[in-house]
């Protein structure tokens, strides 16, 4: 089936520091990628997303490629914020014909980031 | 637009008993889904609702069931809890057209369920 495969955890970094947060992907067809970020008490929120091989999901400085060859999808930012501190999960949409798309997660990184 | 709402925000529960929670999906949706994500964990697939039938079911047991209204809100239903359905759920909401496939899914604040 269907896996989301996330880099270990915690990341801790000082701010301005430059960040990239692994994500690779086990998927039958050509699924949509998304990265999604859950603040401390709060659901989840999407931050981006891509649908197809190498488009580039971009939002809030955070940015992600979808490699097809190398079944990755790993977010990246340039200088991060203390206010970037969360739990950031990579997830998949099986992208079925039909109204039952569902999400595969992967168990999600803890970013702290020092000010 | 207003956003996917849940409720209630918070509940405690014991052993046996049974619990519903509540989902407003965001305006325009159609269909929505229902994830369980235990502590420290990414969410896990419980079920998705399209036109009041559920439509998609993950490895979870018949005692974990669900409605969508014709308003496409939507209840998530828990009978028999059991300690580990301890939990945050989330329900998501998306919009499915005919003749394409459902993508992205907005997801609410999430119900705290607590089974002691």
């Amino acid at each position: 089936g269907d896996s989301v495969t996330q880099m270990e955890g915690p990341v801790t970094l000082s701010e301005e520091a430059f960040l990239t947060i692994n994500c690779t992907y086990t998927a039958t067809g050509y699924p949509s990628l998304f990265w999604y970020v859950q603040y401390p008490g709060e659901g989840l929120q999407l931050l981006l997303k891509a649908t197809k091989a190498d488009d580039k999901g971009s939002n809030k400085g955070f940015e992600a490629t979808y490699r097809k060859e190398t079944t990755s999808f790993h977010l990246e930012k340039g200088s991060v914020q203390v206010s970037d501190s969360a739990v950031y999960f990579c997830a998949l949409s099986d992208r079925k014909a039909g109204a039952n798309s569902k999400l595969t997660f992967g168990k999600g990184i803890t970013l702290s980031v020092r000010p | 637009e207003t956003g996917v709402t849940q409720s209630p925000t918070h509940l405690i529960k014991t052993r046996g008993q049974q619990v519903t929670l509540r989902c407003s999906s965001q305006s325009g949706h159609n269909t929505v889904s229902w994830y369980q994500q235990a502590l420290g964990q990414g969410p896990q697939f419980i079920f998705q609702y399209y036109r009041e039938e559920e439509n998609g079911r993950g490895n979870f047991p018949p005692r974990f069931s669900g409605l969508q209204f014709p308003n496409y809100s939507s209840e998530l239903n828990v009978n028999a809890l059991e300690l580990d359905d301890s939990a945050l759920y989330l329900c998501a909401s998306s919009l499915f057209l005919a003749g394409g496939s459902t993508d992205t899914q907005y997801f609410g604040p999430g119900t705290r369920l607590t089974v002691l």
